[in-house]
C-alpha cells in the first residue's frame, strides 16, 4: 500500500494563478482532510470528507475549494492565489467508523510558495 | 474553545537524558488526546494515543484532567528520538483533530 500519496512536492505560483493539489489514498478509508500548516503553527483544518459526494468546511477554507468524487481522491483547488496561501499543505486519511481509534494517517505535504 | 498548547517550540536534551514534552488542552468535555511526531524526511505518524495506555518507542503520555495536561514522557533518550512532536485532540467532533503548534526535540550526543 502507497498509504496517502500528494502531489506535487514542491510548487511556486504567482498572485492569481490557480492550482489543484492531488491527494489520493488506498486503504479504502471514508474520510480525508486537508490541512495547511503555517511556520510555527498547528495544523489548521481546510476541508474535510466523510465520504465520496460529501464535504464540509473547516476552519480556515477560504479561498479553497474541494470535490470528493471517489472514495480514493480528493484534490484541493486554490484559486485565485495569494501570498497568504504559502503553506505546506497536507492530505490525510483516517477510517473512524473502523474503530481504529481516529488515527489519521498523512501525505508527505505539498509546499506551496505565492509570490 | 477548544486549543492545545505547547509551550516549548524546541527542547534540548543529551542523549540518556529524561525527555518530557509539554502539552496543555483546553476542553470541557472528556477529549480524546494523541501525539504525532514528523521525523526528518518522513511524514507525520501517530506515536501514540491516551486511551490505549501504551509505550511506544519507550515514550508514555498519561492524561491528567485535573491540570488538563498531556505530557509526553521518555525516561532516557535517544538520539533517533530527534524530531518534531505534536500534541492533537479530538473534541467534539469524531473526525477534527485540533493540533498544537508542535516541539521541535533535539537529542544531543
Amino acid at each position: 500500500n502507497a498509504g496517502v500519496t500528494q502531489t506535487p512536492k514542491f510548487r511556486i505560483l504567482k498572485i492569481g494563478q490557480s492550482m489543484t493539489l492531488q491527494c489520493t489514498q488506498d486503504m479504502n478509508h471514508n474520510y480525508m482532510y486537508w490541512y495547511r500548516q503555517d511556520p510555527g503553527m498547528g495544523l489548521k483544518l481546510i476541508y474535510y470528507s466523510v465520504g465520496a459526494g460529501i464535504t464540509d468546511k473547516g476552519e480556515v477554507p477560504n479561498g479553497y475549494n474541494v470535490s470528493r468524487s471517489t472514495t480514493e481522491d480528493f484534490p484541493l483547488r486554490l484559486e485565485l492565489a495569494a501570498p497568504s496561501q504559502t503553506s505546506v499543505y497536507f492530505c490525510a486519511s483516517s477510517s473512524p467508523d473502523r474503530g481504529a481509534y481516529n488515527e489519521q494517517f498523512f501525505g508527505p505535504g505539498t509546499r506551496l510558495t505565492v509570490l | 474553545a477548544q486549543r492545545v498548547t505547547q509551550p516549548e517550540k524546541l527542547l534540548s536534551v543529551f542523549k540518556g537524558a529524561p525527555v518530557e514534552l509539554k502539552c496543555n488542552y483546553s476542553y470541557s468535555g472528556s477529549p480524546e488526546l494523541f501525539w504525532y511526531v514528523q521525523y526528518s524526511r518522513q511524514r507525520l505518524q501517530l506515536l501514540l494515543r491516551h486511551i490505549s495506555r501504551e509505550s511506544i518507542k519507550g515514550f508514555t503520555a498519561d492524561l491528567n484532567k485535573g491540570e488538563t495536561s498531556f505530557h509526553l514522557k521518555k525516561p532516557f533518550a535517544q538520539e533517533e528520538d530527534s524530531a518534531m512532536y505534536y500534541c492533537a485532540l479530538i473534541g467534539d467532533s469524531n473526525y477534527q483533530l485540533i493540533w498544537g503548534a508542535g516541539t521541535k526535540l533535539i537529542i544531543k550526543p
